[in-house]
């Protein structure tokens, strides 16, 4: 079974202060991992995907990188509209379908 | 603009009465998913369509039912069999190999 786990569950940080957050996962046959932001009473809002191990992503203060076994999501230099819970999800071909498996979030202050 | 609406916002239900969740899209995506979110856990998948005419039963399909006439609705019922309706239910939508698109969710709450 296709399983993801996010840590932590929250992260609270100062304005400035550098981190990261971790996806871990086990499926069979990556077809894609995808990180979200979600905003409180939102949508998903669609981060970056990543397909094979070694790669890395970036967009402002966020860079986004895959294992076989896990993705890091660094924040470097935070600010306060950084505040969101993050997503991970993977896809696998499993049945057949594009189904995605959603990890639990981490849900990130940033405080100013 | 192309994208996912989903309404209403926020929506009612009395205990025994089935509710409609619409959801459409214009981006021209083939497969269209429901998910539920529940407060301190991930998305799960209740129902998903590739295609116009079919459709699965995902993670948690028990008390809800979908329907997909037409490739730009996927609209969700939420029966009177479904015993913990209260939550957020997002809709997404997947071309080919791209990313899913979420709508802004509906946000339902049995009185």
């Amino acid at each position: 079974e296709d399983q993801v786990t996010q840590s932590p569950e929250a992260l609270r940080l100062q304005e400035g202060e550098s981190s990261s957050l971790n996806c871990s996962y086990t499926v069979s046959g990556l077809r894609g991992l995808f990180w979200y932001r979600q905003d409180p009473g939102k949508g998903p809002e669609f981060l970056f995907t990543l397909y094979s191990a070694g790669e890395e992503k970036e967009k402002e203060r966020l860079k986004a990188t895959l294992t076989k076994k896990e993705s890091f999501l660094h924040i470097t230099a935070p600010k306060p509209e950084d505040s969101a819970t993050y997503l991970c999800a993977v896809q696998s071909p499993r049945g057949g379908a594009q189904k995605l498996v959603f990890g639990q979030g981490t849900r990130l202050t940033i405080n100013p | 603009d192309g994208g996912i609406t989903q309404s209403p916002k926020y929506l009612f239900r009395k205990e025994g009465q089935n509710v409609t969740l619409s959801c459409e899209q214009n981006l021209n995506h083939d497969a269209m998913y429901w998910y539920r979110q529940d407060p301190g856990q991930g998305l799960r998948l209740i129902y998903y369509s590739q295609i116009v005419n079919d459709f699965q039963k995902g993670d948690i399909a028990e008390g809800y039912s979908v329907s997909r006439e037409k490739k730009e609705s996927f609209p969700l019922t939420v029966t009177s069999a479904q015993k913990n309706p209260t939550a957020f239910y997002l809709c997404a939508s997947t071309g080919l190999n791209t990313e899913a698109f979420f709508g802004q969710g509906t946000r339902l709450t049995v009185v």
